[in-house]
């Protein structure tokens, strides 16, 4: 069955980097567009990024641009999230998401949390 | 950024209650809506895509309706298992967009 695992949270100290990775299965990982959501403790939904099924395009939310970036290894069935410049209110759970044309973020991760604090 | 605006923020109901959350667009967006529900501590879970089309395996007193800027989730008759919180989510153009969130509670 489809399965989405991230992994790669934890505590981190403001301004430090952070790469998150979310390990697919079950499905065709190389035909399908990946998002990345979080949800802040308490709050709601916020997309982040999105990597096209071959990686040759993406796209941030505009508070992460130029801090936040997204990959993808289509040999490894493996995407990933490496975080910069990290700031309090990154803190958040991070999800990954697949997504194949018209039919958006079908199946998620159960999250990874990353806790920005000195 | 296309700004989704859903409402209302929280609402009490009881089972078998019919119950409408709205999301509206700040422009045009067709049909592109999608509905998610996330209950505490789980990841959410696709129910409805372009407005109105029903995920696989959701029961079918969830539906969707709307275009252009005003868009409806409804439960028909709700069930115990269906208080948690929904999002709607703009799949329109980049940046995404998600609603604020209504969070449905027992009365």
């Amino acid at each position: 069955q489809v399965q989405l695992v991230e992994s790669g949270g934890g505590v981190v100290h403001p301004g430090r980097s952070l790469r998150l990775s979310c390990a697919a299965s079950g499905f065709s990982f190389s035909n399908y567009a990946m998002h990345w959501v979080r949800q802040a403790p308490g709050k709601g939904l916020e997309w982040v990024a999105v990597i096209s099924y071959d990686g040759t395009k993406y796209y941030y939310a505009d508070s992460m641009k130029g801090r936040f970036t997204i990959s993808r290894d289509n040999s490894k069935n493996t995407l990933y999230l490496e975080m910069s410049s990290l700031r309090g209110e990154d803190t958040a759970v991070y999800y990954c998401a697949r997504e194949m044309l018209g039919l958006p973020l079908d199946s998620w991760g159960q999250g990874t949390l990353v806790t920005v604090s000195s | 950024a296309i700004q989704m605006t859903q409402s209302p923020s929280s609402l009490s109901a009881s089972v078998r209650d019919r119950v409408t959350i709205n999301c509206r667009a700040s422009q045009d967006i067709r049909d592109a809506v999608a509905w998610f529900q996330q209950k505490p501590g789980k990841a959410p879970k696709l129910l409805i895509y372009a407005a109105s089309t029903l995920e696989t395996g959701v029961p079918s007193r969830f539906s969707g309706s709307g275009s252009g800027t005003d868009f409806t989730l409804t439960i028909s008759r709700l069930q115990p298992e269906d208080f948690a919180t929904y999002y709607c989510l703009q799949d329109h153009s980049y940046p995404r967009t998600f609603g604020q969130g209504t969070k449905l509670e027992v009365k």
